[in-house]
């Protein structure tokens, strides 16, 4: 299947800083990425869909000033935590939608621990 | 508003037993039913996704009934082994494809030796 990274697998941060995830297709192209929160023993929550060249589409109850989120081309998404605080730490996982045989299916990126001191 | 209740939350079950977990949706517009598995640490992984025109679909160990009437479908992993300890989450979406997906709660499976 197809190969979704996330970088950085990890990161923690003081209160007030941004921070810059990205995630990448490696060996396909996609238009359409989402991206999820999850809670410890909490299911996904689906934040945004980003679509490459256009503006993303926030959930209702999602900051899009404090989650950026930017699909500059097809094989990258980034998302950036503005002026990060301590109830912002969560595992961020994104996915990239693909068309296969037909039919579209979500591949998942391992996702991106992310700690606010 | 939850759109897709899932159970039991956790499950523990014995190596070789089978681990069966519930999901019911509320939207009758969802048409597409994939499953997923995620160790901790980790992303989702597709295990394995059914449509209504079906009411079973196996791959290997892993099989989804589905309920089309009660709104229900299930998975069932027969002989389960260690390595199948994890969460697993049940979701759903609508177009027929993984467009837009809606997850329920999930389910921690512990499997032992």
């Amino acid at each position: 299947g197809a190969v979704v990274s996330q970088h950085p697998s990890w990161v923690i941060c003081k209160s007030g800083t941004s921070v810059k995830i990205e995630c990448r297709s490696l060996d396909f192209q996609a238009t359409t990425m989402f991206w999820y929160r999850q809670f410890p023993k909490q299911s996904l929550m689906l934040m945004a869909t980003s679509n490459e060249g256009s503006k993303a589409t926030y959930e209702q109850g999602v900051e899009k000033d404090k989650f950026l989120i930017n699909h500059a081309s097809l094989t990258l998404s980034t998302l950036t935590v503005t002026s990060a605080h301590p109830e912002d730490s969560s595992f961020y996982i994104c996915s990239a939608r693909v068309r296969e045989r037909y039919t579209d299916t979500q591949y998942f990126g391992p996702g991106t621990r992310l700690t606010v001191l | 508003q939850q759109q897709v209740k899932q159970s039991p939350q956790s499950l523990i079950v014995q190596k070789g037993g089978i681990s069966i977990i519930n999901c019911a949706y509320e939207n009758t517009a969802f048409d597409y039913f994939p499953w997923y598995q995620q160790f901790p640490g980790k992303g989702p992984a597709l295990l394995i996704a059914i449509r209504p025109d079906v009411s079973e679909k196996k791959e290997g160990r892993f099989t989804i009934s589905f309920n089309k009437s009660a709104k229900q479908f299930s998975l069932h992993i027969m002989d389960s082994q260690p390595g199948d300890s994890a969460t697993y989450f049940c979701a759903a979406s609508i177009g027929g494809s993984a467009r837009q997906l809606t997850f329920g709660s999930g389910t921690q499976l512990t499997v032992l030796p």
